[in-house]
């Protein structure tokens, strides 16, 4: 049973557009939520990451919504960029302060210049 | 960079073989986890482990141990390896402070023939 749930494997976005990569989550408990980003060949890199207390963490091209009442939270790229073609994971540690996070099975970002 | 270190990166192994993997990490964390990646499942947790000797298993741990006898050491062995533990091994770490982040290694490409 998944608690982290990113129900689109793929996503294409024309270079300077917007993307939008998707996240549920089951667990009402958790209160934090990270994104991490995979290019091909290497280890998955930290992005950006969103306490419950806020509904929107921005960094740059790169801003999460969180949604609590939903269960959603989003990462929104703007504008995308050839470079962000990448797979993205959605993360959530246990509830309670835990260190073991429960991630979302990934979006595969295409960017088309 | 965080300093991990995954060895080795690739493997090519028969069925029935053991196989161990080592992470090495300079950055002094505390916990460490090992994680496979396979195609639609996203990253899957095998074991972590929250100090030196204390280890727990993940949602995958069949077929899999660990140990960790220094803190900058974590090691999986595949006693027996099957065809099913073909896969890309991610070593992880986190723990600095309050921060949920994890940094991972460059990835272990292991094929079971």
């Amino acid at each position: 049973d998944q608690q982290v749930k990113q129900n689109s494997p793929s996503l294409s976005v024309q270079e300077g557009r917007i993307s939008i990569l998707n996240c549920d989550y089951t667990n009402s408990m958790f209160d934090y939520f990270l994104w991490y980003k995979k290019y091909p060949a290497e280890g998955p890199t930290f992005l950006i990451s969103i306490s419950s207390i806020k509904d929107k963490n921005e960094d740059g091209r790169f801003t999460v919504f969180l949604n609590k009442s939903a269960k959603h939270l989003s990462l929104h790229i703007v504008p995308s960029q050839p470079g962000d073609s990448a797979v993205y994971f959605c993360a959530a540690p246990a509830a309670g302060g835990s260190y073991i996070p429960t991630f979302g099975r990934g979006t595969s970002l295409i960017v088309h210049p | 960079d965080a300093g991990i270190t995954q060895s080795p990166r690739h493997k090519v192994t028969e069925t029935g073989t053991p196989v161990t993997l080592r992470c090495h990490q300079t950055e002094n964390h505390r916990y460490m986890y090992w994680y496979r990646q396979d195609p639609g499942h996203g990253l899957r947790l095998i074991h972590y482990s929250y100090g030196v000797k204390d280890t727990d298993k993940g949602e995958v741990s069949d077929g899999y141990s660990v140990s960790r006898s220094k803190t900058e050491d974590f090691l999986l062995t595949l006693e027996s390896a099957t065809s099913s533990q073909t896969s890309v091994y991610f070593c992880a770490i986190s723990g600095a402070g309050s921060s949920y982040e994890q940094y991972f290694g460059p990835g272990t490409r292991l094929t079971v023939t």
